[in-house]
């Protein structure tokens, strides 16, 4: 049960995109297409941004997406805001079990 | 409104036994998998167990398998943690979390504010 890899940080200017990957295996990742993205500012709990790998949960924010090709699912955020500047974890199941990425921070 | 509220945490020493409690409102429990998250001070968020709407399915992290057991009352729409053999490795903010749907493998839609549970002599 290892963790999935996200890089530690992340970085870029207002307005810009970014791109956070999401390094799993063929049995979690790459198998299931229910990866999940959740968005967490200090001292708050997680928020869900993207689930079932491309979905928007109602009132999340149209520059917030995602993607998947093979063992990889990314997050990308464009139009960097401010707001934005968080930390950011890949979420998947893995047939018994589930498993978070590692934790990316976002630095505007 | 979805609601989530953990309770039963606190201070204990290690070898010591504990047992979260979470609170659930606003939604027919009995419909949806529910899980536990941790996040020990300044680490990342670490899935711990879950168990599907009718317990049929139960999954649990290898890091407290054999020592925390999760289960539900559906009638009390009650989630349980069991957490046995505490050891300072444990010590972290325990979040309830409920599932999409049903099954464990969905998404996680709803979390709770977390109670935390520190594990020192």
């Amino acid at each position: 049960q290892s963790a999935l890899t996200q890089p530690a940080s992340v970085s870029g200017s207002p307005g810009q995109s970014i791109t956070i990957s999401c390094t799993g295996t063929s049995s979690d990742v790459g198998t299931y297409d229910l990866v999940s993205w959740y968005q967490q500012y200090p001292g708050k709990a997680p928020k869900p941004m993207i689930y079932e790998g491309t979905k928007r949960p109602s009132g999340v924010s149209s520059r917030f997406s995602g993607s998947k090709s093979g063992n990889t699912a990314s997050l990308t955020i464009s139009g960097l805001q401010a707001e934005d500047e968080a930390d950011y974890y890949c979420f998947s199941y893995a047939g018994t079990f589930c498993v978070f990425g590692t934790g990316t921070k976002v630095t505007v | 409104e979805v609601q989530l509220v953990e309770s039963g945490g606190g201070l204990v020493q290690p070898g010591w036994s504990l047992r979260l409690s979470c609170a659930a409102s606003g939604f027919t429990f009995g419909d949806f998998a529910m899980h536990w998250v941790r996040q020990g001070p300044g680490e990342g968020l670490e899935w711990v167990s879950g168990i599907s709407w009718n317990t049929d399915i139960k999954g649990h992290a290898d890091s407290v398998k054999g020592r925390f057991t999760i289960s539900r009352d559906n009638a009390r729409s009650s989630l349980y943690l069991q957490m046995n053999s505490l050891t300072a490795d444990d010590t972290a903010l325990y979040y309830c979390a409920r599932g999409r749907g049903g099954d464990i493998r969905w998404d996680l839609d709803y979390w709770g504010q977390g109670i935390m549970v520190t594990v020192s002599p």
